[in-house]
């Protein structure tokens, strides 16, 4: 059964570099069928894609987090990254990840999703 | 302000049927595959419906989901308890080139 656990730290200062991993348990990154991904949840709101990578590099990013953004995988550990530069306040929330099925021009769907980690943005 | 439209929140007694909406465009619901997510307080997000109709192993087929046009419906017959949470749809948006979701809707029942 794939299991997908967030970690990382829990508070980040203002203009810093929110960073967060996720390990896979239960199943390969480097699967060919599967991309990898984060999501996101500001406090008492909706859900907010981040972005999303494949075992061989390619990316999707929501454009208007691009700029900031970059998704790492770690084949040899069986893990994935998340990288968020000059982060405020409005970063601040639940993120987390996902196995992300997408059959191009057809379906895509998250399943399953890791428990979540609460990252602040405060000094 | 999210991409797809759902009510905010919808009731129903025990064993009653529930629907939720969820409307969007062409370049989302109009030309892709819709999926909902259930999440119950306090925890993460859980696939419900994908692909419109399909229900994973394990849900029950109390829930259903349909797609017409640019809009998709999630059902809820014989309403339970513990059917109490938000609900968010989801689908691929061709503008974005990537996916989007719907602002939740909060299930109570009553």
């Amino acid at each position: 059964q794939l299991q997908l656990q967030e970690s990382g730290p829990g508070l980040v200062k203002p203009s810093e570099t929110l960073s967060l991993t996720c390990t896979v348990s239960g199943g390969s990154i480097s699967s060919r069928n599967y991309y990898w991904g984060w999501i996101r949840q500001p406090p008492e709101k909706g859900l907010e894609w981040i972005g999303s990578m494949y075992y061989s590099g390619s990316t999707y990013y929501n454009p208007s987090l691009k700029s900031r953004v970059a998704i790492f995988l770690d084949t040899s550990k069986n893990q994935f990254s998340l990288e968020l530069s000059s982060v405020t306040a409005a970063d601040t929330g639940v993120y987390y990840c996902a196995r992300h099925i997408i059959n191009p021009r057809v379906s895509d769907w998250f399943d399953p999703w890791g428990q979540g980690t609460l990252v602040t943005v405060s000094s | 302000q999210s991409v797809l439209t759902q009510p905010p929140s919808a009731s129903g007694t025990p064993g009653q049927r529930v629907t939720i909406s969820c409307s969007g465009s062409s370049s989302n619901i109009g030309s892709n595959t819709v999926n909902w997510y259930q999440q119950l307080p306090g925890t993460a997000p859980k696939v419900l419906i994908y692909t419109n109709n399909q229900r994973p192993s394990g849900v029950p087929d109390r829930f259903s989901g349909s797609k017409s046009g640019t809009s998709a419906s999630l059902a809820i017959s014989g309403l339970q308890s513990e059917d109490e949470a938000d609900y968010y749809c989801s689908t691929w948006d061709d503008s974005l080139n990537g996916p989007v979701f719907g602002g939740g809707t909060k299930l109570t029942v009553l």
